[in-house]
């Protein structure tokens, strides 16, 4: 079954620093990978995704991930922190239509 | 456009009760996945909702069930509750063919005393 292991459950970087939260997935067949962020009291809206086209993914907010089938690794990235990014950030895999599994999340604290 | 809202916000229950929350689809979503998120934990999939049945299912018991309406809105039961069963529940809905592409809802915050 297909997996995903966000590495640091906590993050911490100060405002116009480099934003890196790791993700690495686990799956048997080329997967289909998300970036979902989850501000305090709402649901989760989606950063970007992969489904086999580009490798590296642009998506809202600056924020960008890069898939490597080799490191079986989906990081997220973004050049310049801002404090509006603090917030839990989940990483998910899917295989299929309606099976998506998610990370147990990184939570983004950014430091004035 | 209106997006994935569900009801109630926050909703507190006696163990052994049961319970059921309701979720509005996006306008023209015809598919919707429920997810529990426990408390510092990652959304888990409960299950998930096509023309009124339901098209998959995580690693939940029997007393988590569901239905869907012809206007695809959605609700969620959970008999017997048990203390666990406290989180937040996540309504999520979609397109069939772009079932990966989900628009969540904000939750229903469920505390089972």
């Amino acid at each position: 079954a297909q997996s995903v292991t966000q590495l640091g459950s906590h993050v911490s970087v100060s405002e116009g620093a480099l934003v890196l939260l790791r993700c690495n997935y686990s799956s048997s067949v080329p997967p289909y990978l998300f970036w979902y962020v989850q501000y305090p009291n709402q649901g989760l809206q989606l950063l970007l995704k992969y489904t086999s086209a580009a490798t590296l993914v642009k998506g809202i907010n600056g924020f960008e991930a890069e898939f490597k089938k080799s490191e079986t690794s989906f990081h997220l990235t973004k050049p310049s922190a801002h404090m509006s990014d603090a917030a839990e950030y989940f990483c998910a895999v899917s295989l299929n239509n309606n099976d998506m599994r998610f990370g147990a999340g990184t939570r983004l604290t950014v430091k004035p | 456009e209106t997006g994935v809202t569900q009801s109630p916000t926050h909703l507190i229950k006696t163990r052994g009760q049961q319970v059921t929350l309701r979720c509005s689809s996006q306008s023209g979503h015809n598919t919707v996945s429920w997810y529990q998120q426990a408390l510092g934990q990652g959304p888990q999939f409960i299950f998930q909702y096509y023309r009124e049945e339901e098209n998959g299912r995580g690693n939940f018991p029997p007393r988590f069930s569901g239905l869907q309406f012809p206007n695809y809105s959605s609700e969620l039961n959970v008999n017997a509750l048990e203390l666990d069963d406290s989180a937040l529940y996540l309504c999520a809905s979609s397109l069939w063919d772009r079932a990966n592409e989900q628009y969540f809802g904000p939750g229903t915050r469920l505390t089972v005393t």
